[in-house]
C-alpha cells in the first residue's frame, strides 16, 4: 500500500540558508499535516492543510511556511535557518472524516550546521 | 488546556516481562481520541491504536494491550512478553479534532527491552 512520502529523507544546511521539505500524502487524502521533533523531543504540531487551505496552526515559526498544492503535496518552507532548527520533520496525511486516522510518513532530518 | 504526562521517561526490562507504560491526559473537551504511537530507533513514528473518548473497552492486538478509563484520565499501554523488537520510544497523544490533527503528545517512554 502507499504510504506517506517525504523528501528528501537528510538535509543539511547552513545557518541563514533556506530549505524546502516535500510531502506526498496517500492518494486521495485530503489533508496534510506537519510535525516539528527536536532531539530527544515529542513532536510538536506546526501547521495543517484541508483542500489547500490551512486548517490549523500549532507552533510554526513565522520564518516558515507551508503550503498544500493542486495535486495535494505540500512544501514546508523554512527561510533564515538557525541551529535550533535541526529536527526531524513529519508529515502526516488522513482523508477527513471522524474515525479516520493520520499517516506518517518517515520524516525528513534536518541539520543545521 | 490540553496535556500528556508520560511519567515514566524510561523503563528497561528483560526479554519476556511484562510492562505498563502509563498515560494520563488532560482535556476539557468531552469527544477526544486517544492514540500510542511507536518510534523504533530509525525514526519512524508507528501507529499503535486510536481511542475515542465513548469507547471504554479495553484492547488487545497480539501482545499488546491497552486500558481506558476515563475515571482516572488514563490510557496505560501494556506489553506482554516484552521482546527485543519493542524497544522504542513509545508515544501517547490526545487529539480534540475528529481526525488526528493537532495531537499533543506526551514526553515520550524509552523502552529498552535487553535479551
Amino acid at each position: 500500500a502507499a504510504g506517506v512520502i517525504q523528501s528528501p529523507r537528510h538535509l543539511i544546511k547552513e545557518k541563514r540558508e533556506t530549505a524546502t521539505l516535500k510531502c506526498y500524502p496517500i492518494p486521495r487524502h485530503d489533508t496534510v499535516y506537519w510535525y516539528q521533533q527536536g532531539p530527544g523531543q515529542d513532536p510538536q504540531f506546526l501547521i495543517s492543510f484541508y483542500e489547500k487551505m490551512q486548517s490549523d496552526k500549532g507552533s510554526i515559526p513565522d520564518r516558515f511556511s507551508a503550503q498544500q498544492f493542486s495535486d495535494y503535496h505540500s512544501e514546508l518552507n523554512m527561510s533564515s535557518l538557525e541551529l535550533g532548527d535541526s529536527a526531524l520533520y513529519f508529515c502526516a496525511s488522513s482523508k477527513t472524516g471522524v474515525n479516520t486516522e493520520a499517516f506518517f510518513g518517515q520524516g525528513t532530518r534536518l541539520t543545521v550546521v | 488546556a490540553q496535556k500528556v504526562t508520560q511519567a515514566q521517561t524510561e523503563i528497561s526490562v528483560v526479554e519476556k516481562e511484562d510492562v505498563t507504560l502509563d498515560c494520563v491526559y488532560e482535556t476539557r473537551d468531552t469527544t477526544y481520541y486517544l492514540f500510542w504511537y511507536k518510534q523504533p530507533p530509525s525514526g519512524e513514528l508507528v501507529f499503535l491504536i486510536r481511542r475515542n473518548s465513548f469507547d471504554e473497552q479495553n484492547e488487545i492486538s497480539g501482545r499488546y494491550s491497552w486500558n481506558f478509563q476515563k475515571s482516572t484520565s488514563s490510557f496505560n499501554f501494556t506489553i506482554t512478553a516484552s521482546q527485543v523488537v519493542d524497544s522504542a520510544v513509545y508515544f501517547c497523544a490526545l487529539s480534540s479534532r475528529g481526525s488526528q490533527g493537532n495531537l499533543i503528545f506526551g514526553k515520550g517512554t524509552k523502552l529498552s527491552v535487553k535479551p
